[in-house]
């Protein structure tokens, strides 16, 4: 079964600095990937996906990211955050053979923004 | 448009009952699935269920069930509640046609308390 690793669970930062949040998935075989964003009491919002095509992948909110199929890994960077960028971070990922809209997530990061 | 909908947005029940949570996708999504939120076990799929049919199902003990109707609004259902069951409940829809990973659109959530 596909699994998805966040390594960090909380990245700090200062504003302005550029930032990564690391993910890893289990399979080599083809799969899509998914960046979501969570803001406090909220649902999840899609900041970018890739399906195939181009491994640099770019998102809303000035994020992205780049999918490595050799190190079956889709870090997410932003070159400088800003403090609105506070929030948890998912990596997702759907295999086609478990079904398209079944997501598996990562367990997330959390990305605290400090001025 | 209007996004995903999905009431009520808090619930707070006994364990032993049983719960329905209702979720109306964007307008025009004829897919839904949903996912369990826990600070434990994170973000887990539950179920989806394209044009009223169940898709495909997470792994999770018969008490949690669903159903969709002929409008693609969903419910789901928690039979005899345990405490381990307080989560939040998020919602996804996603466009026509289904037969690819497209991007899931999430709800705000319900955020369902055992007590």
């Amino acid at each position: 079964a596909q699994s998805v690793t966040q390594l960090d669970s909380q990245v700090p930062v200062f504003e302005e600095a550029p930032v990564e949040l690391r993910c890893n998935y289990s399979s080599s075989v083809s799969v899509y990937l998914f960046w979501y964003v969570q803001y406090p009491n909220q649902g999840l919002q899609l900041l970018l996906k890739y399906l195939s095509g181009s491994t640099l992948v770019k998102g809303i909110n000035g994020f992205e990211a780049e999918f490595n199929k050799s190190q079956t890994s889709f870090h997410l960077r932003k070159p400088s955050v800003h403090i609105s960028d506070t929030a948890e971070y998912f990596c997702a990922v759907s295999d086609p053979h478990t079904g398209f809209q079944k997501l598996v997530f990562g367990t997330g990061t959390r990305l605290l923004v400090s001025p | 448009k209007a996004g995903v909908t999905q009431t009520p947005r808090y619930l707070i029940k006994t364990r032993g009952q049983q719960v329905t949570l209702s979720c109306s996708p964007i307008s025009g999504h004829r897919s839904v699935s949903w996912y369990q939120q826990t600070p434990g076990q994170g973000l887990q799929f539950l179920f989806e269920y394209f044009s009223e049919t169940q898709r495909n199902k997470g792994n999770f003990p018969g008490r949690f069930s669903g159903r969709q109707f002929s409008n693609s609004r969903s419910e789901m259902n928690v039979s005899t509640l345990e405490l381990g069951d307080s989560a939040l409940y998020l919602c996804a829809s996603s466009p026509p046609p289904s037969g690819g990973p497209y991007e899931q659109y999430f709800g705000p959530g319900t955020r369902l308390t055992v007590t």
